[in-house]
């Protein structure tokens, strides 16, 4: 049982570039989250999903596009990075949204855009 | 959503138990109280959480003030690897729209030094 899991671990892009960040669970959770995280700030959030083929905006989306084809897997775009968008980006998800039940979070990706 | 207070920072000594305050005077009735940490250079771990009666687990205590205003998370006995940022969450189900996805929404936390 891996939990979540994130990769890549880092990554190094140039401004206008695009990649995609990578989140697996392997615990059957419906609900899975990309948070972004900058120096002197708590997480924020980017996306959500509550289930396989549902996404919906989170706080911060802008810049970001998302898709959970899998259940098991959320996955998160940049089509053209930019230097406001180097941060650590954790990957989160839970069995439920309510307000009982915790969620569990990825290694985090340490993304810095040139 | 409802706001947690916490301070900036506390320092304790290993082996020592550490008692990590938390003010929320504008919780709701249906509000949950979670604690999560964070070591450096990891992702957020849940520790523990509660509604009305303090809670133990493995990792911590949680007692939780009886008019709910405040809470206390308990490390019994601190280690080196308990050194992170401790934050205070109130749980927040239901989000714009009405609709249910459970934001956890992270302040400033508290950042835990334990002295060997």
């Amino acid at each position: 049982n891996a939990g979540v899991t994130q990769t890549p671990k880092f990554r190094v892009l140039k401004t206008g570039q695009s990649m995609t960040l990578l989140c697996a669970q392997d615990m059957n959770h419906e609900y899975m989250y990309w948070y972004r995280q900058d120096p002197g700030m708590g997480l924020r959030l980017i996306h959500y999903s509550v289930g396989e083929g549902t996404t919906a905006k989170g706080e911060v989306p802008d810049g970001y596009n998302v898709s959970r084809l899998k259940k098991q897997n959320f996955l998160l775009g940049l089509e053209s990075a930019a230097p406001s968008q180097t941060s650590v980006y954790f990957c989160a998800s839970s069995y439920g949204a309510g307000a009982s039940y915790e969620q569990y979070f990825g290694p985090g990706t340490r993304l810095t855009v040139t | 959503d409802a706001k947690t207070t916490q301070p900036n920072s506390m320092e304790s000594n290993e082996e020592e138990p550490v008692h990590l305050p938390c003010n929320h005077s504008t919780i709701s009735g249906t509000d949950y109280i979670h604690w999560y940490r964070q070591l450096p250079s990891q992702g957020p771990e849940y520790v523990i959480h509660g509604l009305t009666s303090n809670v133990n687990n493995r990792m911590a205590s949680l007692a939780i003030a009886e008019d709910r205003k405040s809470s206390t998370l308990i490390l019994h006995r601190a280690t080196l690897r308990d050194a992170a940022v401790y934050y205070c969450i109130l749980r927040d189900t239901w989000g714009a729209g009405g609709t249910s996805y459970g934001k956890l929404t992270f302040g400033q936390g508290t950042i835990l030094t334990v002295h060997p």
